[in-house]
Formats: structure tokens, C-alpha cells, sequence
């Protein structure tokens, strides 16, 4: 099983641009990297998912080099309401998704 | 459309009752999850059904038990809760197009005394 490492908080400010970044070492072939949103009290909420390479969408870009052993979540131009945690899962397909979540990382984005 | 539904939201039981813990989604998707979350520790899987039919055990099964009642509806149940099992325990279900895309319900917070 994937053994995932990730920072337990960092401080942005708002408008700035943030970068987390997630190490899983032992990651398997066919693992998929995904990050997803939690605040409290609530459930979390995917947010980006990818295989290699880098993939964007509108809320956010994830960059996943050749060996795969680590990934970069970012963020741009973050606001007050970005203020959550952040966790980097690892998972793999079979017919379901099962998945190993990392501790997750603490934002603050301050005003 | 609800997405996914958890009862209860909130549950203290004693050291060795049993209870179940119910999910609900209505999104047609055929895989669900169950996971518990510890104070300031991610999520860890318990069990998943990959579709109707069909369970598989996660990282931390033991002391659970899980029934794919249908495609909508998958339960957790504790035969003889332990205080270790105090939790806040998350359900989620999948599609088969984005598997990797999970929605969660809004958790039922658990306490064993």
C-alpha cells in the first residue's frame, strides 16, 4: 500500500498562489493520484485527479512527474474561502475506487 | 437530488451495543465506501462495494460489518462497539465513468463510552 506524506498546514495570503505537495513513494502502476477539499464539519469534495503529467481544470492544476513519486496540487490566486484541508488520496480501480487518503494538509489564507 | 444521505448524524452508544449505520445515494452509482475519520487524521477506508453485490474489505475492516442492501443503499454495522470505534464515520458512492470521483455524505459522529 502507498505510503502518503503531506505538510500538516501552511499560510497563504489572499491572491497568492498555493502549492501542496504530496509525497507517495511506493505508489503502484496502475494508482491514480487525487486531491480532494474538506471543511468542517462537512464531507470532503473532490477537487482534481490525475494519472501523470499535468492536468488543470477550473479550480485547480495538479502536477504529477515522470516518477510519479510525489505531486503538486496548486491553487491560484487563493481567497478567505480556500481556508480548509487539504488531502492527497492514492487509489486504484477495481470496479470501485479504493483509495488510501494522506493526513491531509491544513490552509490558512489570511486576509 | 439529495446525493448521498446518512442517518443518523449524531449517535452515543455504550461499551458492547450494537448499531447500524445506514447510506443512501441517488445518483445511480454503482460503487459505495465507508470511512472512518479520527480527530486531525485523514480519512481511512473500512469497506467498499465496488457494485451491487459485491463488498471488499478497506484498511481498517475489523470490528464492522457491511450489507449492499441494493444499488442505493449500503450499511455499516458495529455488532459490539468498542470506545476505539468513536469516530466520525463518512459514506461515499462513485460512478463507473469516474470512479476516482467520490461523493461523501455528511458524516454521522459517533461516540462509544
Amino acid at each position: 500500500l502507498a505510503k502518503i506524506t503531506q505538510p500538516i498546514s501552511m499560510d497563504s495570503y489572499e491572491g497568492q498562489e498555493v502549492n501542496i505537495t504530496c509525497s507517495h513513494n511506493n505508489i503502484a502502476t496502475n494508482d491514480y493520484i487525487t486531491w480532494y477539499q474538506q471543511f468542517p464539519s462537512q464531507g470532503p469534495r473532490f477537487i482534481i485527479q490525475g494519472y501523470k503529467t499535468k492536468v488543470t481544470n477550473e479550480v485547480a492544476s495538479l502536477f504529477i512527474p515522470a516518477d510519479r513519486k510525489s505531486s503538486t496540487l496548486s491553487l491560484p490566486r487563493v481567497s478567505l474561502s480556500d481556508t480548509a484541508v487539504y488531502y492527497c488520496l492514492v487509489g486504484f480501480n477495481t470496479g470501485g475506487f479504493k483509495t488510501i487518503f494522506g493526513a491531509g494538509t491544513r490552509l490558512f489564507v489570511k486576509a | 437530488n439529495a446525493g448521498v444521505t446518512q442517518t443518523p448524524k449524531f449517535q452515543v452508544l455504550k461499551t458492547g451495543q450494537s448499531m447500524t449505520l445506514q447510506c443512501a445515494q441517488d445518483m445511480n452509482h454503482n460503487s459505495m465506501y465507508w470511512y472512518r475519520q479520527d480527530p486531525g487524521m485523514g480519512l481511512r477506508l473500512i469497506y467498499y462495494s465496488a457494485s451491487e453485490g459485491t463488498t471488499d474489505k478497506g484498511e481498517v475492516p475489523n470490528g464492522y460489518n457491511v450489507s449492499r442492501l441494493n444499488k442505493r443503499e449500503f450499511s455499516l454495522r458495529l455488532e459490539s462497539a468498542a470506545p476505539s470505534q468513536t469516530s466520525v464515520y463518512f459514506c461515499a458512492s462513485s460512478g463507473r465513468l469516474a470512479p476516482y470521483e467520490q461523493y461523501f455524505g455528511p458524516g454521522t459522529r459517533l461516540t462509544v463510552t
